[in-house]
C-alpha cells in the first residue's frame, strides 16, 4: 500500500457525460500528479499540482481539468466524455515539486469506462 | 526528447532462473531512472531508482538494476525468479516534473 488513495475504483458512464476522480496523497506529500494508462497510448503524464498550484502540464485534453485543494487532495474532472477516454487514471504523489530525483508513489487507479 | 524504451513486450523465464528486463534511455539530460511494477488491477509499485553513484542499485523484493552509461541502459535483474514476480514492469525517466514511461514489459515466470 503506497498511502495514496483514489476514489472511485471503477466508473462507468456514457459519452458526453462529466465525471470527477478524487485523489488523496500520502501524508506529507505536497505534489500530486495525474497519469492516464490506455492500451494505445500507454502511460502518459497529464498534469501536476504542487501545494495547490498547477506546476506542469502534459498531454491533457482541454476537456480535462484538475485542481488541488487546501487539504492537498486533488480532483481530476473529465467532461464531454468520449469512448476514447476509457482508461485507467492514476494519481501519484511526492514530497517536493521540482527535483527529478524524487520518487512518485502511485495510487491504485480509477478505471473509467465510457459507453 | 528525453525518453526510455523497453525493447521486449514479454519476457518468459522459469522459476528459479535469473531474469533480466531491459530498458534503454536517450542520451540527452540527466538519466534519473526508475523501475515500477504493476500487478493485475493494481497501481504501480516503486521498485528502485538510479540517481547517481553506484551503478548497481538494489531495490524491493530482491530486484536490482544496473546502470550502464556507455550502453545507455538500465536493465532490471533478479538472481532467482519467483512465479509471484509475474507482472508488468515499467522503466521510467524523470526529466523534470513528470515521469516518462517505456511501453512496459510483461514478465511471465513459469513454475
Amino acid at each position: 500500500d503506497s498511502g495514496v488513495t483514489q476514489t472511485p475504483k471503477h466508473l462507468i458512464t456514457a459519452t458526453g457525460q462529466r465525471v470527477t476522480l478524487r485523489c488523496s496523497p500520502r501524508s506529507g506529500d505536497l505534489s500530486v500528479y495525474w497519469y492516464q494508462q490506455s492500451l494505445d497510448q500507454g502511460l502518459q503524464f497529464l498534469i501536476q499540482y504542487y501545494n495547490g498550484e498547477e506546476r506542469a502540464k502534459g498531454n491533457i485534453l482541454e476537456r480535462f481539468s484538475a485542481q488541488q485543494f487546501p487539504d492537498l487532495h486533488s480532483e481530476l474532472n473529465l467532461s464531454s466524455l468520449e469512448l476514447g477516454d476509457s482508461a485507467l487514471y492514476f494519481c501519484a504523489s511526492s514530497v517536493v515539486a521540482d527535483p527529478p530525483t524524487d520518487t512518485q508513489y502511485f495510487g491504485p487507479g480509477t478505471r473509467l469506462t465510457v459507453l | 526528447a528525453q525518453s526510455v524504451a523497453q525493447p521486449e513486450d514479454q519476457v518468459n523465464v522459469a522459476e528459479g532462473n535469473p531474469l533480466t528486463v531491459k530498458c534503454t534511455y536517450s542520451v540527452s539530460g540527466n538519466p534519473y531512472l526508475f523501475w515500477y511494477v504493476q500487478y493485475p488491477n493494481r497501481g504501480l509499485q516503486f521498485l528502485l531508482k538510479y540517481i547517481t553513484g553506484d551503478n548497481l542499485v538494489k531495490g524491493s523484493y530482491g530486484f536490482e538494476a544496473e546502470f550502464n552509461k556507455s550502453q545507455t541502459s538500465f536493465h532490471l535483474k533478479k538472481p532467482s525468479a519467483l512465479v509471484s514476480d509475474s507482472a508488468l514492469y515499467f522503466c521510467a525517466r524523470n526529466a523534470g516534473n513528470m515521469l516518462t514511461f517505456g511501453g512496459g514489459t510483461r514478465l511471465m515466470v513459469k513454475p
